[in-house]
């Protein structure tokens, strides 16, 4: 399994531009999320899916939509790019499910984008 | 909504000397996951806390949680320079249907 997948890596944006960070996972989960993360920073959620065709708000959304039409792939985009959007988003996906004692989670990060608005 | 805190954000260690970091919740948990993010790298989850009361070890890292489910603690024996890194912990409340992390702990290892 290659697990959480993303693409780009890096990428270096004009002020205004649009992108979509690409993410994908191959383990079938349920659940997936956007983090971004500022330097020296936490994890803020951005947005988060727990199935195919249902998306919902983070903590951050303003200025990024999400889709998810399949179980795999969940895409983020920037439709104008703006500075304060320089950041490492990181997508990760996880199994909600009930254990013996209670609910469990174990969330698998995606290697992270690297983001430059400029 | 609910919220995880976490202290400190920054710890200075000389190798050798033992490492602790606090999370809290304004909410009871369903469980309570670790994590740690080397220094350039990806969050790796670490492990998961689901009963009252638990502790769990692994090799110098010892995890509890409270007996109320609200905290939890992640602490490092005789640290060793391989440890740096910031270490979030996660709290699944069930009715908000996904984990909160706090803002996590970066730990520096002087050799």
């Amino acid at each position: 399994n290659a697990g959480v997948t993303q693409t780009p890596k890096f990428r270096i944006l004009k002020i205004g531009q649009s992108m979509t960070l690409q993410c994908a996972q191959d383990m079938n989960h349920n659940y997936m999320y956007w983090y971004r993360q500022d330097p020296g920073m936490g994890l803020k959620l951005i947005y988060y899916s727990v199935g195919a065709g249902i998306t919902d708000k983070g903590e951050v959304p303003n200025g990024y939509n999400v889709s998810r039409s399949t179980t795999e792939d969940f895409p983020l985009r920037l439709e104008l790019a703006a500075p304060s959007q320089t950041s490492v988003y990181f997508c990760a996906s996880s199994s909600q499910g009930r254990g013996a004692h209670s609910f469990e989670e174990t969330q698998y990060f995606g290697p992270g984008t690297r983001l430059l608005v400029l | 909504g609910q919220q995880v805190m976490q202290i400190p954000q920054y710890q200075h260690v000389q190798e050798g000397e033992d490492f602790t970091t606090y999370c809290n919740s304004s909410t009871t948990l369903s469980n309570i996951q670790w994590y740690k993010q080397r220094p350039g790298g990806h969050p790796v989850f670490l492990i998961q806390l689901v009963k009252s009361g638990e502790v769990k070890k692994q090799k110098r890292l010892t995890f509890q949680f409270g007996e109320a489910k609200k905290n939890s603690s992640l602490h490092i024996t005789a640290t060793q320079t391989t440890d740096v890194g910031t270490y979030f912990c996660a709290g699944l409340n069930t009715n908000a249907g996904k984990s909160t992390f706090g803002d996590g702990t970066t730990l520096t290892v002087k050799p």
